[in-house]
């Protein structure tokens, strides 16, 4: 199956600072989408791109869908405490599957 | 909000013992998924569910693991026989027929296999 590379794996940043992180895969994908992971809760969406070189905004956040189709930013700005969490990519395969990558865990130092 | 519902929250069973856990997912959507996540991995597919029966499944879903949706409004993942290389998180999830992508997991159950 497809793998997703994702990176950094982890972040410590202070508040206020913008965040960066990416993913790529060796394979293309039609639908990417970016999760955010509280501790102890499942992946809540943040941001869902479908075409190629899509760039979208949700509030603070922005993602776009590489040209290629093998690779996908987000990027936090202005980070607030409630910012932290564990960042997830993750590429629709077929119809149904999402492949996940390995997250990046944002620390942020108040 | 409509959210996706598991329960229990934490189950710890023993080595080969069955456990079943429960999902309700949002009333409206008609695909169901099982993912699970191992501590501090990522989160892997496991199986698909539309229309009373697995679209799609993975490796991980062999014969020790089934789906079913006994009712209209639960789903479940049993388990028959658990390992200890079981002990993950569990989220079950949904999606609207025709909707995108962006699938709404449930907060998930941790199950502890000793």
């Amino acid at each position: 199956g497809q793998q997703l590379n994702q990176s950094p794996q982890s972040m410590f940043i202070q508040e206020g600072e913008d965040v960066s992180m990416n993913c790529t895969s060796s394979s293309i994908f039609n639908t990417w989408l970016w999760y955010k992971q509280d501790p102890g809760e499942g992946p809540v969406l943040l941001i869902a791109l479908y075409k190629a070189g899509e760039l979208t905004s949700n509030g603070r956040l922005t993602a776009q869908f590489g040209i290629t189709r093998k690779d996908s930013f987000l990027n936090i700005s202005a980070s607030i405490p409630s910012d932290v969490g564990i960042y997830f990519c993750a590429g629709l395969e077929g119809a149904q599957k999402l492949v996940f990558g390995q997250g990046t865990r944002l620390t942020i130092n108040p | 909000e409509p959210e996706v519902t598991q329960t229990p929250s934490h189950q710890v069973t023993q080595m080969g013992q069955e456990v079943i856990l429960r999902c309700v997912p949002i009333s409206n959507h008609l695909y169901f998924y099982w993912y699970r996540q191992i501590l501090g991995q990522k989160v892997e597919f496991l199986v698909s569910f539309y229309n009373n029966e697995i679209s799609e499944k993975s490796e991980i879903f062999d014969d020790q693991f089934s789906v079913e949706r006994p009712d209209g409004s639960n789903f479940t993942l049993k388990i028959r026989s658990t390992k200890l290389e079981d002990s993950a998180m569990y989220f079950c999830a949904s999606r609207l027929q025709g909707g995108h992508y962006g699938y709404t997991f449930g907060s998930g159950t941790r199950l502890t296999v000793v």
